[in-house]
């Protein structure tokens, strides 16, 4: 089984600034089975980036994601309100089983 | 678009079975690239795939669920679900269907399109 440690476990930064997170995989990827999502209180996950980086259908720009082998990046450009929310990479799972990193919360500061 | 609607109880007692359905709407089950996955969330915790199927029935199981659960689909009502079988406080989550994309070149995986419908997930609480 495919292990994705996600770092930093809590990012608390303000609105405009820059978040950088980590998803770093226990064995080698093809970039194209890493996605991630992003996921708000009471809600499902929602797909941002897939083949580790491309965005997903209305996914804005500042959202972009990059890396190879077993270390995958998702930054924000720009921090806006709504972006405030936990952050999930995730591998397609070959072999079985699909697993997902355990979670970066963005915070407010 | 495609959207889908999570069904079934929100208590379940220990050692029964949880069954869950996931409805296809705005779109067919049948679509050649799609297939059908069920995901758990333990409150406060991560995501945990359970499972996935194809159109045609084709499952792949956790392997730490996979004694427990058996997933479906029916083409004819557009409907996907899951049983897991002797539940326990453990099973306590919210449990979430969703859709993903692969596309195969040559009967082999070509690219991973990630899970991009999801269910309004389902709070399922174990207890007696």
């Amino acid at each position: 089984e495919i292990v994705l440690t996600q770092s930093p476990g809590t990012l608390s930064l303000s609105p405009g600034e820059r978040a950088t997170l980590s998803c770093r995989a226990s064995q080698s990827l093809d970039s194209s089975f890493l996605v991630w999502y992003q996921q708000k209180p009471g809600q499902a996950p929602r797909l941002l980036i897939y083949g580790a980086s491309s965005r997903a259908t209305g996914i804005p720009d500042r959202f972009s994601g990059r890396g190879s082998g077993t270390d995958f990046t998702l930054t924000i450009s720009g921090l806006e309100p709504e972006d405030f929310a936990v952050y999930f990479c995730q591998q397609y799972g070959s072999p079985p089983p699909k697993t997902f990193g355990q979670g970066t919360k963005v915070e407010m500061k | 678009q495609v959207q889908l609607q999570q069904s079934g109880p929100g208590l379940v007692k220990p050692s029964e079975t949880l069954s869950l359905t996931c409805r296809v709407s705005g779109g067919s089950i049948s679509s050649g690239d799609d297939y059908w996955n069920w995901i758990r969330q333990h409150p406060g915790k991560g995501l945990e795939w359970i499972g996935v199927i194809s159109k045609t029935g084709r499952t792949t199981y956790n392997p730490s669920l996979k004694s427990r659960i058996t997933m479906s689909v029916d083409t004819s009502t557009n409907q996907f679900s899951l049983k897991l079988r002797s539940v326990t406080a453990a099973d306590t989550a919210v449990y979430f269907c969703a859709r993903e994309v692969v596309t195969t070149f040559g009967g082999v995986m070509d690219y991973y399109y990630g899970m991009d419908v999801w269910g309004q997930g389902t709070t399922v609480t174990v207890s007696s």
